[in-house]
């Protein structure tokens, strides 16, 4: 089973700033696997970026996601107030299991 | 507009069973492979199991396989997961979720989630 590990488990930053989210995996994912979520308290998650960068439908330019092998990110390029929420990062094969990372929580400095 | 509702949570002993079902609305159900993806209070998301559109595909997650059982209806538009055998680390909040596209495992749907307590 492949392990994914996120970095900074929290990070505090301001609006308007540039958030960096990272997500490591045990051993080489494919691109077309990693996927980022947003949660907010009490809600479901929301899907960010499927495929490592391509975003899902309504999902502001602002997110950007890269990577390849075992190290993908997630890029916040200017934070808006509604942004600060726990990030997860998924893998997925062409077949499970499908993992989660334990999530970056982002909170407002 | 897409929606997914979840349904039968609540409290059981352990050892109990409880049925959970989904109801789909505002896409063709039967077109789309469906997920139950778990999370434990104040953790993270675990991934449960996982059903082709017509079921003939199913997978589960080692810790739940041989007690929880994934099913669909597509005539009522719905998901179900059967969970036998309950146990304290069973107790989440569990969400469907509908995949991306037909033989993806990223999932762009969720319902709001329904809790599931396992305690005595």
């Amino acid at each position: 089973e492949i392990v994914l590990t996120q970095s900074p488990g929290t990070l505090s930053l301001s609006p308007g700033e540039r958030a960096t989210l990272s997500c490591r995996a045990s051993q080489s994912v494919s691109s077309n696997y990693l996927a980022w979520y947003q949660q907010k308290p009490g809600q479901a998650p929301r899907l960010l970026i499927y495929g490592a960068s391509s975003r899902a439908t309504d999902i502001p330019d602002r997110f950007s996601g890269s990577g390849s092998g075992t190290d993908f990110t997630l890029t916040i390029s200017r934070l808006e107030p509604e942004d600060f929420a726990v990030y997860y990062c998924q893998q997925h094969g062409s077949s499970p299991p499908i993992t989660f990372g334990q999530g970056t929580r982002l909170e407002i400095k | 507009q897409v929606q997914l509702v979840e349904s039968g949570g609540g409290l059981v002993k352990p050892g109990g069973s409880l049925r959970l079902s989904c109801a789909a609305s505002g896409f063709t159900f039967s077109d789309y492979y469906m997920s139950w993806i778990r999370q434990a209070p104040g953790k993270g998301l675990e991934w449960v199991s996982y059903i082709s559109n017509l079921a003939t595909t199913i997978y589960y997650a080692d810790s739940v396989k041989g007690r929880f059982t994934i099913s669909r209806d597509n005539a009522k538009n719905s998901l179900y997961l059967q969970m036998n055998s309950l146990t304290a680390e069973d107790t989440a909040v569990y969400y469907c979720a509908r995949a991306l596209v037909a033989g993806r495992f990223d999932f762009d749907q969720w319902g709001q989630g329904i809790l599931v307590t396992v305690s005595s």
